[in-house]
């Protein structure tokens, strides 16, 4: 079963610190990974893509990979309110394969 | 670059009820997918179509569900009858298509459907 695991949240967060997003997964060949921002109401719209162990920063956020431990975080440094959303962890497990999707970790910045 | 479209935004249908969404994916998208969204929940696959075939329909309820894109391009999904648990976000999103694990998926406004 290959299956993805986020924390359903409140993640409540003051303004200006890092917001701290985790994922886990079960599928250890697991290839891609993706993080998507969803703001209630809309659609889900890509905020990062990662590939290989380690992190990869994109201005304010940071992702990190961790295949040893199935694991994926993203890191939102200066945390502001337009954060505030629905974060959505997917994975693809191998090339060929549908994105399998979290439940989402919903987020509160506070001003 | 235009982005993923999708008609209608908004849709409230009676149970027993049909209806139909449509999409039109970014131009040059080989894949198609359908979505659908219960609040509180991440994306369920429909269907997937590369060009105008179907890759993967699995949990598309085909008795009452169906999805075509007959020249590859934009596609309409249906649902007939309609049960009040179909209430949901239908989503559509698009890629290149491309092998390797980087093709990245791109998504509509979706479309918001009310059954009463």
């Amino acid at each position: 079963q290959k299956e993805v695991e986020q924390n359903s949240g409140p993640l409540s967060v003051p303004e200006g610190a890092i917001a701290s997003l985790n994922c886990t997964y079960s599928d250890r060949g697991s290839q891609s990974f993706f993080w998507y921002r969803q703001y209630s109401g809309k659609s889900p719209e890509l905020i990062m893509s990662i590939y290989s162990n380690g992190d990869k920063e994109d201005g304010r956020f940071t992702a990190q990979l961790n295949k040893a431990s199935q694991y994926v975080s993203l890191l939102i440094r200066d945390s502001q309110p337009s954060d505030s959303a629905t974060y959505l962890c997917a994975l693809r497990p191998n090339s060929n394969y549908q994105l399998i999707w979290g439940a989402g970790t919903k987020l509160i910045i506070k001003p | 670059e235009a982005g993923v479209a999708q008609s209608p935004r908004y849709k409230i249908i009676e149970k027993r009820q049909s209806v139909a969404f449509w999409c039109n994916p970014i131009s040059g998208h080989a894949t198609l997918y359908w979505y659908q969204q219960i609040l509180g929940q991440g994306p369920k696959l429909l269907i997937q179509f590369q060009n105008n075939g179907v890759v993967d329909d699995s949990q598309l309820p085909k008795d009452r569900f169906s999805a075509e894109r007959l020249k590859g391009v934009d596609s309409t999904l249906k649902i007939q009858p309609a049960k009040l648990e179909d209430s949901a976000v239908y989503l559509c999103a698009s890629s290149l298509g491309v092998s390797g694990g980087t093709d990245t998926q791109y998504f509509g406004p979706g479309t918001r459907l009310t059954v009463l």
